[in-house]
């Protein structure tokens, strides 16, 4: 089982700020086996980016995504009010079972 | 537009089956290149990948689970089922059914609105 291991746990920042997450895989995985969501009191998580990179059809090109192997790195570039969440990244693919990390979430300073 | 809805018991207790359907619309489960999934979200923790049905019938699930969890489909209802036997308090969680889109790798890009499972005595 691949275990994903998010961090910080919490991200306290001001609006308009850039936001940094990581997400650091047990082994190496592939690039386009790695998503990221968002998640919001209440509701379900809404996914942002998949493929490592890629960002999910309506989702704010402030959003972005990379990395590669075992790390991999979510940004915010500028925080908006709407943007203060938890994230959770994933694996998925041909290699069961799939897993998500255990979350950072992002907290208005 | 894909929409899921989830329907369930809201309450239980222990050492009952659990039984959850989705409902989906908008689009047939029998689309290839899909799977169908079935994630958990215990209060205030993280989330959990219980398991995945493809449009073949092939499933996978969750090795934690899977002595205890089944996901079928029925393509004549448009619907997918988890059932989870011998539950404990420890599978109150809000449950989560989602599609897993193959065209992108099998990220989670639709997701139901997820229903309360309460297990109590």
């Amino acid at each position: 089982e691949i275990v994903l291991t998010q961090s910080p746990g919490t991200l306290s920042l001001s609006p308009g700020e850039a936001a940094t997450l990581s997400c650091r895989a047990s082994q190496s995985i592939s690039y386009m086996y790695l998503s990221w969501y968002q998640q919001k009191p209440g509701q379900a998580p809404r996914l942002l980016i998949h493929g490592a990179s890629s960002r999910a059809t309506g989702i704010p090109d402030r959003f972005s995504g990379s990395g590669s192997g075992t790390d991999f790195t979510l940004t915010i570039s500028r925080l908006e009010p709407e943007d203060f969440a938890l994230y959770y990244c994933q694996h998925y693919g041909d290699t069961h079972p799939w897993t998500f990390g255990q979350g950072t979430k992002v907290e208005i300073k | 537009q894909l929409q899921l809805d989830e329907s369930g018991p809201g309450r239980m207790k222990p050492s009952e089956t659990l039984s959850l359907t989705c409902s989906v619309s908008g689009g047939s489960i029998s689309s290839s290149s899909y799977y169908w999934g079935w994630i958990r979200q215990p209060p205030g923790k993280g989330l959990e990948w219980i398991g995945s049905v493809y449009y073949t019938g092939t499933t996978h699930y969750n090795p934690s689970l899977q002595s205890r969890v089944t996901i079928s489909k029925d393509t004549s209802k448009n619907q997918f089922s988890l059932r989870l036997r011998s539950v404990t308090a420890a599978d109150t969680a809000v449950y989560y059914c989602a599609r897993p889109n193959s065209m992108i790798g099998y990220a989670f890009d639709v997701w139901g609105h997820g229903t309360m499972v309460t297990v109590s005595s």
